[in-house]
């Protein structure tokens, strides 16, 4: 059984690159979320997907982000024109949408603006 | 909206010793309560949960009582080891579809040989 998978797990980019981070979930699970941790926070809710829908985008999430699940598989988390303040850790998650929807993490993307 | 607070660390002890870590929730409706660990440089593993109230989750030793009269789900272990330690959340799902979690700040947990 895999788990959640993420890649790359670090990247480190210039002020005003574009980054794309990639999920790949559980297979069998429909729901699949993005969070994002600073140091020393807790993870923050981004947004979530129920197979290829996109049913909820934080507040947290600017128009510079935007994520992608096309076929309700893998999803693409990309940031445009990155700033310092998007240095974060970016986690994916995912689950079963019924059956008590444990929500399992990935390993996070690490993402250092320089 | 709902929130999580969670007592602020970083907590040592030595091995052997007990652990507690106090979670207290506000929250709408009834949510399903978690605990999560992170160990360095790694991504979030769940390590139990509890969904209705009275409820006591437990793995790996640790445990966690759904107290709705408190609003609390502390976590505790009789006897920590070297190798729990790391980064403790506790998390509550919101929403009418249970799909969200919301996370207190963590407690970063040191335990000595």
């Amino acid at each position: 059984d895999t788990g959640v998978s993420q890649n790359p797990r670090h990247k480190i980019t210039k002020r005003g690159q574009n980054v794309t981070f990639r999920c790949d979930p559980i297979s069998e699970h429909n729901r699949l979320y993005w969070y994002r941790q600073t140091l020393g926070q807790g993870p923050e809710f981004l947004t979530y997907f129920q197979n290829e829908a996109q049913l909820e985008k934080s507040r947290l999430l600017s128009d510079r982000f935007s994520a992608e699940r096309p076929k309700g598989s893998f999803s693409t988390l990309e940031i445009q024109r990155t700033e310092q303040g998007d240095s974060a850790m970016y986690l994916c998650a995912s689950s079963l949408s019924v059956g008590g929807n444990t929500i399992y993490f990935g390993e996070g993307s690490w993402l250092t603006v320089v | 909206g709902d929130s999580v607070t969670q007592m602020e660390g970083p907590v040592t002890l030595s091995e052997e010793a007990f652990l507690t870590i106090n979670c207290t929730y506000t929250a709408t409706g009834y949510p399903s309560l978690f605990w999560y660990v992170q160990y360095p440089g790694e991504g979030l593993q769940l390590l139990l949960k509890a969904t209705k109230a009275d409820d006591k989750g437990s793995n790996k030793g640790f445990e966690a009582t759904y107290r709705k009269e408190t609003t609390s789900f502390h976590l505790e272990k009789g006897s920590v080891q070297v190798s729990d330690s790391a980064v403790y959340f506790c998390a509550l799902n919101s929403g009418g579809s249970n799909y969200k979690l919301t996370f207190g700040k963590g407690t970063l947990l040191t335990v000595n040989p």
